[in-house]
């Protein structure tokens, strides 16, 4: 089946600086989502991007789907930004990364 | 989009019980879908639900420790069985929606058998 992986491991930033998520994937994707988990649990969708790049505000996400790896970019970090993004792709089933739990420290 | 209201969103219970999980959708939905998230980790897939039928368990997952009840086209359940510590989780239903099926997730319960 499709591999997920997501790096960078669990990265620490200080507030106001800038941090980019990776995603890679193994194999052709229908969908690529990124997700951020909200302390309580919830998964909040971030974008859904099987290819190009979009943009929300300070959050913004490529995604090459040639080269089969999604970027996130989150700029001017904030304390609530701190929490688990996950990437997911479609192959038939949803298949999640194993997240990337990012601390945005004040 | 889609709006998914799931309950109980947290619930605390003693082992050799089982506890019903309940989602409702704001829109009809052919498939719905059962996912476990154990603490620390990423989420697995449990099971589909498809109104009319029996579900379709992942490998790993089976009917009697989470079946799993698709009445129609906007709502379904998963009771979590026989509770043991390991059970604790968060357990999170989903849906997809649009040409492009996208994903959207209720709250997520969380779990904890004592």
């Amino acid at each position: 089946g499709i591999q997920v992986e997501q790096s960078p491991p669990d990265p620490i930033l200080q507030e106001g600086a800038n941090s980019t998520l990776r995603c890679n994937f193994s194999d052709s994707v229908n969908n690529l989502q990124w997700f951020h988990q909200n302390p309580w649990g919830q998964l909040i969708n971030l974008f859904y991007i099987p290819s190009g790049t979009k943009q929300n505000g300070r959050l913004s996400a490529t995604t090459v789907a040639t080269e089969r790896y999604s970027l996130l970019y989150i700029s001017s970090s904030q304390t609530t930004d701190s929490g688990v993004y996950f990437c997911a792709v479609l192959g038939g089933k949803l298949i999640f990364g194993q997240g990337t739990e990012l601390s945005v420290k004040p | 989009s889609a709006v998914i209201s799931q309950k109980p969103s947290r619930d605390i219970c003693q082992r050799g019980t089982s506890l019903t999980i309940q989602c409702q959708v704001d829109s009809q939905v052919t498939m719905m879908f059962w996912y476990r998230q154990q603490p620390g980790q990423s989420l697995t897939l449990i099971a589909t639900a498809n109104q009319g039928s029996e579900a379709t368990y992942e490998s790993g997952f089976v009917i009697d420790k989470f079946p799993i009840s698709r009445p129609n086209l906007t709502f379904s359940t998963l009771t979590v069985s026989n509770m043991s510590p390991e059970d604790s989780s968060i357990y999170l239903c989903s849906v997809e929606v649009g040409t492009y099926t996208e994903a959207f997730f209720g709250q997520g319960t969380r779990l904890t058998v004592v």
